[in-house]
């Protein structure tokens, strides 16, 4: 069973920094690409980077593009998003998502999203 | 990487068929049969309801319906039900292993 859990959210001030985890509890992770989408408030869904099951090759959205890096760490079925020069418009609610598996080209498994808060 | 353009609400009673519209250009709906459909309660985790277009994964009902034409995908929902009521987003592909989601649309069954 895959379940995804998202930690790392909180408030920062603009132009901090903050490091989000989602841990995949499951035993497949290593075979899959992951992704991170956001929410802000009163806002729609919009997909913020992705990464390769090897975490050789990343994608950004370019609203996040120098700003944000995308990693993961397999040993530790781990996916990782840190967040430099936060603004506040990248306050959201930020979830993980497992690409793929027996949905092709769609966001199969979803984390519960972590909340950031970048004000001052 | 502008967000697909989707209505921002649609309504209609138990029972009743709806449809959600998803337009996007060539280089995401019309251009891949990668458009997939989320169904999103308020402060839930969102939950896939079509994939490819128009497949459904296990466990979806199948009152829940996709398809494409052109640039424009489409969900449709059958037999409207009071659990139906949720916000719905369409995503596609746009290469180079990105994605881009749509507005969003607020389903209300009255």
């Amino acid at each position: 069973e895959v379940q995804l859990v998202e930690s790392g959210g909180g408030l920062v001030q603009p132009g901090g920094s903050l490091r989000l985890s989602c841990e995949d509890s499951g035993s497949t992770f290593i075979r899959y690409g992951m992704n991170w989408v956001r929410q802000a408030p009163g806002k729609g869904l919009e997909w913020v980077s992705g990464i390769s099951s090897s975490g050789g090759s990343t994608y950004y959205a370019d609203s996040v593009k120098g700003r944000l890096t995308i990693s993961r760490d397999n040993s530790k079925n781990t996916l990782y998003l840190q967040m430099n020069s936060l603004r506040a418009e990248d306050t959201a609610v930020y979830y993980c998502a497992r690409v793929g598996g027996l949905v092709a080209g769609a966001f199969e498994y979803w984390g519960q999203g972590t909340l950031v808060t970048v004000s001052s | 990487q502008s967000a697909l353009t989707q209505p921002a609400s649609v309504s209609g009673s138990p029972g009743q068929s709806i449809t959600i519209s998803c337009t996007g250009t060539n280089s995401d709906v019309g251009g891949y049969n990668l458009v997939s459909w989320y169904q999103h309660h308020p402060g839930k985790a969102p939950r896939v309801m079509i994939y490819e277009g128009s497949k459904r994964p296990s466990g979806v009902s199948n009152r829940f319906s996709g398809s494409k034409s052109g640039n424009t995908a489409s969900l449709t929902i059958s037999g409207l039900q009071a659990e139906d009521e949720a916000e719905y987003y369409c995503c596609s592909y746009a290469g180079s292993s990105t994605y881009v989601f749509g507005t969003g649309t607020k389903v209300t069954v009255l």
